[in-house]
């Protein structure tokens, strides 16, 4: 079963806007997200990150939601630019290690 | 300060050989965690490795295996490589402690003939 989950598999933005990926879960035993931006062939970039206890974590123009009672996770991008353009990944952790599980991925397209 | 390196970048291996891939973590990172990337399932955890132990696995058969050395390099090994093998395999490193994110290494390309 896929515990978690993007449902969006591309999302196309005009540079300037916003761009709002979507995550959910279904393990209550996660305590800690991340996302993760990735080029093709390259290993997954670490981007922004929140824990179970908290509802919103910001940095630059990244800011991840978190809606603990829906499961549900979001990233905001403001403004996207041209080079935000890759795959985004959601992953969850419980308190059991580092073991991360993946969401399938969203692939952002910002056009210029 | 460096980031997690893993070798080699490419590789390619013929139906029923044996590989192994290397990761070095990021300094003062004691927690190590492989992933296979695929096309069709997406990135999935293979194990994890703190302290030389194994904490952590996942759903993959046995003729994936790994090990980490006492200063916390890690190596994983796939035996009698079957095509589906073809991936690519990614390296993690963190600390082991809560709050605190994995950064990744630059993977390991394996294609399987």
């Amino acid at each position: 079963d896929q515990q978690v989950k993007q449902n969006s598999p591309s999302l196309s933005v005009q540079e300037g806007r916003i761009s709002i990926l979507n995550c959910d879960y279904t393990n209550s035993m996660f305590d800690y997200f991340l996302w993760y931006k990735k080029y093709p062939a390259e290993g997954p970039t670490f981007l922004i990150s929140i824990s179970s206890i908290k509802d919103k974590n910001e940095d630059g123009r990244f800011t991840v939601f978190l809606n603990k009672s829906a499961k549900h996770l979001s990233l905001h991008i403001v403004p996207s630019q041209p080079g935000d353009s890759a795959v985004y990944f959601c992953a969850a952790r419980n308190n059991a290690g580092n073991m991360l599980t993946f969401g399938g991925g969203t692939r952002l397209m910002v056009k210029p | 300060k460096a980031g997690v390196t893993q070798t080699p970048r490419y590789l390619i291996k013929t139906r029923g050989q044996q590989v192994t891939l290397s990761c070095s973590p990021i300094s003062g990172h004691r927690s190590v965690s492989w992933y296979q990337q695929t096309p069709g399932q997406g990135l999935q955890f293979l194990f994890e490795y703190f302290s030389e132990t194994q904490r952590n696995k996942g759903n993959f058969p046995g003729r994936f295996s790994g090990r980490q050395f006492s200063n916390s390099r890690s190596e994983m090994n796939v035996s009698t490589l079957e095509l589906g093998d073809s991936a690519l395999y990614l390296c993690a490193s963190s600390f082991d402690r809560p709050g605190t994110e994995a950064f990744f290494g630059q993977g390991t390309r394996l294609t399987v003939v």
